[in-house]
């Protein structure tokens, strides 16, 4: 098993430019999740999913899209980069259940100019 | 008062030194927590779960206290490979959320 990738690995993007983070799992879990992770300010929920057609809003959800339309994959879309979304973001899967163990895949480190 | 809170360090220890973390977290219906073990520019893993009083694996001891409102880690003879940064995990009510702390962050000198 691959477990949970993302691509790219870095970008760079100018303000206002849009593009989709990918991310993909292997492993048939439920549950997926988009974090972003500041210095200084831990891991915060963007946007998750309990399967496939159901999404919903972490934390700090503005400027962000998501879809699921299949089981393995949860793509993030910034609609129009601002320089306040420069950051590493992580994606999550996990079976089910809130005592079953997050998966993270690599991160995308993302520079908005 | 933040639903999660951990004390940022850096914590330095030479090997071979005990070390403990606390984090203290905000919703009394909390039912299990977690902490996760992050790499410098790698993603979180894993590291122990607690659901009851406490857990305990090899060198690791994670304590729950439930009166107070906070869990602890201790480390055992620590390792230069501990050296990373230690999240605190504590799952919403609803159970679809997780809600990290900021971390705490350690080095282990030779």
């Amino acid at each position: 098993n691959a477990g949970v990738t993302q691509t790219p690995k870095f970008q760079v993007l100018k303000t206002g430019q849009s593009m989709t983070l990918q991310c993909a799992q292997d492993m048939n879990h439920e549950y997926m999740s988009w974090y972003r992770q500041d210095p200084g300010m831990g891991l915060r929920l963007i946007h998750y999913s309990v399967g496939a057609g159901i999404t919903d809003q972490g934390e700090v959800p503005n400027g962000y899209n998501v879809s699921r339309s299949t089981t393995e994959d949860f793509p993030l879309r910034l609609l129009s980069a601002a320089p306040s979304q420069t950051s590493v973001y992580f994606c999550a899967s996990r079976s089910g259940g809130r005592a079953d163990t997050q998966y993270f895949g690599p991160g995308t480190r993302l520079t908005v100019l | 008062r933040k639903e999660v809170e951990q004390d940022p360090g850096p914590f330095n220890v030479p090997e071979g030194a005990t070390v403990a973390f606390n984090c203290t977290y905000s919703n009394s219906a909390s039912q299990s927590f977690f902490w996760y073990r992050q790499d410098c520019r790698k993603e979180p893993k894993l590291l122990m779960s607690v659901y009851s009083s406490g857990n305990e694996d090899g060198r690791f001891t994670a304590q729950l206290n439930r009166a107070s409102q906070y869990i602890s880690l201790l480390i055992r003879d620590s390792k230069l490979s501990d050296s990373a940064t230690y999240l605190c995990v504590v799952p919403d009510t609803g159970g679809f959320k997780t809600i990290f702390g900021a971390g705490t962050r350690l080095f282990v000198k030779a």
